[in-house]
């Protein structure tokens, strides 16, 4: 099985609202991590954590602030999002880390009104 | 910093058809070398990767070869079907030490029936 569960599908969001997007496996995987991919574009880098502390910060905005709460869960909260930072989230999964196959989930389709 | 440049953009075949898309990546030092396909409305789906010690990995109708002296690597779809349609990306893993994926731009794949 390698499947990564990502909540909810769909989020629309007001730029003063606060909302959380969440990620979940459970292939043991340490190494967790979150994309961006605006349309017609590949995934960006956003996040990584392994062993559950942050090892990659590709420079994202704090509005965007990532959370690893335990070993198969990964958080984004959103704060003060612009109308640009509408896009597919994607979180991925790989065992360690370098040279393991990272696995996607469904992602989050969130726009920003 | 890495780059990946993937082509052709945009890949249009009738149906039996075989289909190729090229990649080359400028850090010759990156080992890993994955193919993702992402079909309308869903996440990246790995299809096939290659590591730096081989130089051409197949599994039923797609194979990837790999040449690390000229720093490219090719993804063979043969027997193409109309559901092979969706955008693949080719991605590289930095070596840098980091679990960070660069992904090519993508290929536009359309099978005919």
């Amino acid at each position: 099985d390698t499947e990564v569960t990502q909540t909810p599908k769909h989020l629309v969001m007001g730029m003063t609202n606060k909302k959380s997007l969440k990620c979940e496996q459970h292939m043991g995987h340490r190494a967790m991590y979150w994309y961006k991919q605006k349309a017609k574009k590949p995934p960006e880098l956003m996040f990584v954590y392994s062993y559950e502390k942050l090892s990659i910060n590709e420079s994202v905005p704090s509005r965007f602030s990532p959370e690893c709460p335990n070993s198969s869960l990964l958080n984004l909260h959103l704060h003060a999002l612009q109308p640009e930072d509408s896009a597919l989230y994607l979180c991925a999964s790989s065992l360690y880390g370098s040279q393991n196959e990272q696995y996607f989930g469904p992602g989050t389709r969130l726009t920003v009104t | 910093g890495e780059n990946v440049e993937q082509h052709p953009s945009t890949l249009s075949v009738q149906e039996g058809d075989s289909a190729v898309i090229k990649c080359t990546y400028s850090d010759s030092a990156s080992n890993y070398f994955p193919w993702y396909k992402q079909e309308l409305g869903k996440g990246p789906q790995l299809i096939i990767d290659i590591r730096s010690n081989v130089g051409e990995k197949k599994d039923q109708r797609i194979a990837v070869t790999l040449n690390k002296t000229a720093k490219h690597f090719s993804l063979h779809i043969t027997e193409t079907q109309p559901e092979d349609s969706a955008v693949y990306f080719c991605a590289v893993m930095f070596s840098g030490g980091y679990n960070k994926l660069i992904f090519g731009a993508g290929t536009r794949l359309a099978v005919h029936p």
